[in-house]
């Protein structure tokens, strides 16, 4: 199976800083990854698929690349509401892996 | 808009069985994946398997193979899992979540756009 490796597994920033995660996955899985944001006690929601694109709703600060086998996942200007979990996951075939998470947290 | 309801939180013994359920309320049930995914206290998020339900049969992660059955039901709308053998590793958060209409997929594979509320499994003697 495919696995799904992100880094770092935590960062803290400051409110306003431009921060960046990274998704490796084992193979080439095309642009099938998408990105879930899991606030603390909440219910996962989806961030962006396709590598790039954005759910709709989710602010434009949020922003994806990446296909084959590296993914990332920025976001321009951090802000307090964006503390949580983000989790890759891929979804080109089965099992529809996931990737152990990046906490993010405010500095 | 779709929403997904689970049923209510569940405390087992170690070798006993749990049947969590999952209602979508969309009259596009059948031809959705639904996923399980769970995720144990403080951990992250683990796909454990899927079904569509025109299809009827489900596929399941490796390591769940044989001992969880995720099922479909057509005239409730509503998807199940069964796990089996509980032990207290199985306690988590179990999450039912169902795939959309979208350009992105690739086949019957695709990200989860609708999310259940979680449902609590303890196992515990």
């Amino acid at each position: 199976d495919i696995q799904m490796t992100q880094s770092p597994s935590s960062l803290s920033a400051s409110v306003g800083d431009r921060v960046t995660m990274t998704c490796r996955a084992s193979q080439g899985v095309s642009t099938y990854v998408a990105w879930y944001q899991q606030k603390p006690g909440k219910v996962p929601e989806i961030l962006m698929f396709d590598g790039s694109t954005l759910q709709s709703g989710v602010p434009s600060r949020f922003s994806g690349s990446g296909s084959g086998t590296e993914f990332t996942l920025t976001i321009s200007s951090l802000q307090p509401e964006d503390v949580a979990t983000y989790y890759c996951q891929k979804y080109d075939s089965v099992p529809r892996t996931f990737g152990q998470g990046t906490k993010v947290e405010i500095k | 808009q779709v929403h997904l309801v689970q049923s209510g939180a569940e405390v087992r013994k170690p070798g006993s069985s749990v049947k969590i359920s999952c209602k979508v309320s969309a009259d596009t049930f059948t031809i959705y994946t639904i996923s399980w995914v769970r995720q144990a206290p403080g951990q992250g998020l683990e796909w454990m398997g899927g079904i569509v339900p025109m299809f009827g049969t489900a596929n399941y992660a490796q390591r769940f193979h044989g001992r969880v059955t995720i099922t479909a039901d057509e005239s409730t709308n509503t998807a199940h899992m069964e796990m089996s053998s509980l032990r207290s590793e199985d306690t988590a958060v179990y999450y039912c979540a169902r795939d959309g209409p979208s350009p992105f997929c690739h086949g019957t594979n695709c990200y989860s756009q609708n999310w259940g509320q979680g449902t609590l499994v303890t196992v515990s003697s």
